[in-house]
């Protein structure tokens, strides 16, 4: 059974920084792209970040772009994401999901942006 | 970038019943490789979004065969072809051709 479990969320100060982590399990996972979405509180969904199966291609939100980082490990079946210089609107539910395509998704981990 | 619309927002449907979903893409969605990368998602009330439909109209493994997806080139379309109570929730869709992804607004569905 494929699962992603994400963590690593919590509350932040405005400009500061949080990791995300996505621990992956049932597929394997060295062969798949990656994916991190997110979902502000009563809003929609918003593509953030993709890496590809060997980290030759990474590609980012305008509205992430030079903030956050993607990243692999493909030895710990896990995916990260390193968020720098937070916002308040970057508070939202992030859920890692398999693939180009979304495939499958985590449970998500809850961001929150506030003083 | 891709702008995703979809129409209704909001659909309250009676049990049994069709509905439908519409989107339009502000580009063609078909990928230099020929293929169409457009899926639809259901995240029901307090879940992580599911996908439903890639590709514009294949099914992933579990999705029951009352949704259908159809479409081509900017226009697609979600058929639900008798809503159950476990249907609602909110639909979006999402182009996966170009960079970066974008998704639909959401389509609300309800029960009458």
């Amino acid at each position: 059974e494929v699962q992603l479990v994400e963590s690593g969320g919590g509350l932040v100060k405005p400009g500061g920084s949080l990791r995300l982590s996505c621990a992956a399990s049932g597929f394997t996972f060295s062969t798949y792209s990656m994916s991190w979405v997110r979902q502000a509180p009563g809003k929609g969904l918003e593509w953030v970040s993709s890496i590809s199966v060997s980290t030759g291609n990474i590609y980012y939100a305008d509205s992430v772009k030079g903030r956050f980082t993607i990243s692999r490990d493909n030895a710990k079946n896990s995916l990260y994401l390193q968020m720098n210089s937070l916002r308040a609107e970057d508070t939202a539910v992030y859920y890692c999901a398999r693939d180009l395509q979304l495939y499958y998704w985590g449970q998500g981990t809850l961001v929150t942006v506030s003083s | 970038d891709v702008v995703m619309t979809q129409s209704p927002l909001s659909l309250p449907v009676t049990l049994g019943q069709p509905a439908s979903i519409s989107c339009r893409s502000s580009q063609s969605l078909v990928h230099s490789d020929g293929n169409t990368y457009f899926n639809w998602f259901q995240q029901r009330p307090g879940q992580s979004p599911r996908r439903l439909i890639y590709k514009v109209s294949n099914r992933d493994s579990g999705v029951p065969d009352r949704f259908s997806g159809s479409g081509s080139g900017t226009d697609f379309t979600l058929k639900i072809s008798r809503v159950e109570a476990e249907d609602v929730g909110v639909y979006y869709c999402m182009q996966g051709t170009h960079w970066p992804r974008t998704f639909g607004q959401g389509t609300k569905v309800e029960i009458k």
